[in-house]
């Protein structure tokens, strides 16, 4: 079965770059789809961040588009997400995900507090 | 980019009841709609895909319509494990945007 765990430090200080790993068993990231990270604040609106695809194309939210990198590692099967110059305004839960025709496995989340 | 705006924002509905979620798109999305169910503290679910077929293993009580700039999701007979909250996404254009959610209470 298709699994996809997030991980990452919980808490990062402001000014500095949040930086997440998502790691798939279960389906090669490189087979097919684009892979996701995606957020959600607290009060709980959802945001689409970014997508690396099967063939290492990428595309990003343009209101994230000069803070964002989304980069992955074949041969461990794994995607990431760096998002620099943090704000208290990026605290939230941040989600990766795949997307076949939507996203149809999703990790179960990692929170991420951003504060000094 | 194209924006989502669902409605309601909250909704009270007892058991066995019909619900109506909608979501209003700010441009033509041409089908290319999800629907999420999330529970407390956990990941959203995928519902529907691509506006009306729905998700492998989603029971045949959820539908989705639509076309253009306006979608619903439709739950017939509500179950006790329908009560969370409900997300829709668009994929057309370069930012796949959510919806702002309709939280689904027990009246």
């Amino acid at each position: 079965d298709v699994q996809l765990q997030e991980s990452g430090p919980g808490l990062v200080k402001p000014s500095q770059s949040l930086s997440l790993t998502c790691t798939v068993t279960g389906y090669s990231i490189t087979s097919d789809y684009a892979w996701n990270w995606i957020r959600q604040f607290p009060g709980n609106k959802l945001e689409w961040m970014a997508y690396i695809s099967y063939s290492g194309n990428t595309s990003y939210n343009p209101s994230l588009k000069s803070r964002i990198s989304i980069t992955r590692n074949t041969s461990k099967n794994q995607f990431f997400l760096q998002l620099n110059s943090v704000t208290t305004e990026d605290t939230a839960t941040y989600y990766c995900a795949r997307r076949r025709h939507a996203m149809d496995y999703w990790g179960q989340g990692t929170s991420v507090t951003v504060s000094s | 980019d194209i924006q989502m705006t669902q409605s309601p924002a909250s909704l009270s509905a007892s058991v066995g009841e019909t619900v109506t979620i909608t979501c209003r798109a700010s441009g033509n999305i041409h089908n290319y709609l999800a629907w999420y169910q999330q529970k407390q503290g956990k990941s959203p679910q995928l519902l529907v895909y691509n506006a009306k077929t729905l998700a492998d293993g989603v029971p045949s009580r959820f539908s989705g319509s639509g076309s253009g700039t306006q979608y619903s999701l439709k739950i017939n007979s509500l179950q006790p494990e329908d009560f969370g909250s409900y997300y829709c996404q668009h994929f057309w254009s370069n930012s796949w945007t959510f919806g702002g959610g309709t939280k689904l209470e027990i009246k």
